[in-house]
């Protein structure tokens, strides 16, 4: 079946400091696939999304791009601040599943001032 | 635009009672909504998929009779915890997915129910 790996938490880095967070996944065909947010307490904020091969989806300065070769989608920011401490959740649907989402474990990241 | 909103936004209730979780669509029909569930600092585990007007689909482990699930309108799916106990304690979040369109394999989350079972 689907599946979506991502490292594990918690990061911990300081302002300003590079953010990546590596996400890996299993699936048939070509998934769309998904970066959500989840801040404390609250539900889950779509953060970005990419839908084929080479996409690139990016928002708030977060990027990640969809590589069908390593069946990766990695995330970044460049200068991250204490406001982007959350869980970042990896996540993957099939084309035709219907929206049926699979998730990755998540991963906690706290920026520190 | 496309907002989903939970109610209640958190319930504490005695063991044995039943709780009602509200999934509303503000601004957009779903056709499917989700049912998730989290523990603590733990991913979101999909327990059922509504489809408007049909039976809901329960993931395999999750017992139906237990967590009921209504999907009477497009705009609205209700998840009827029975019989509650401390291990039924979770946070709870449900997904609407737009009906057809470009985001067609998008979800929209509610912001969660806390359920605290004494």
């Amino acid at each position: 079946g689907d599946s979506v790996t991502q490292m594990e938490g918690p990061v911990t880095l300081s302002e300003e400091a590079f953010l990546t967070i590596n996400c890996t996944y299993t699936a048939t065909g070509y998934p769309s696939l998904f970066w959500y947010v989840q801040y404390p307490g609250e539900g889950l904020q779509l953060l970005l999304k990419a839908t084929k091969a080479d996409d690139k989806g990016s928002n708030k300065g977060f990027e990640a791009t969809y590589r069908k070769e390593t069946t990766s989608f990695h995330l970044e920011k460049g200068s991250v601040q204490v406001s982007d401490s959350a869980v970042y959740f990896c996540a993957l649907t099939p084309k035709a599943a219907g929206n049926k989402l699979t998730f990755g474990g998540g991963t906690r990241v706290l920026v520190k001032p | 635009g496309a907002v989903v909103s939970q109610h209640p936004s958190w319930v504490i209730c005695k063991s044995g009672t039943s709780v009602k979780i509200e999934c509303r669509s503000l601004d957009f029909q779903a056709t499917t909504m989700f049912w998730y569930r989290q523990f603590p600092k733990q991913s979101l585990m999909l327990m059922a998929t509504s489809n408007e007007g049909s039976k809901a689909t329960y993931e395999q482990g999750v017992e139906k009779d237990k967590f009921l699930i209504n999907h009477a309108s497009l705009t609205l799916s209700t998840l009827t915890v029975t019989s509650a106990h401390p291990e039924d304690s979770s946070f709870y979040i449900c997904s609407a997915g737009l009906a057809g369109g470009i985001a067609l394999n998008e979800q929209f989350f509610g912001p969660g129910t806390r359920l605290t079972v004494l």
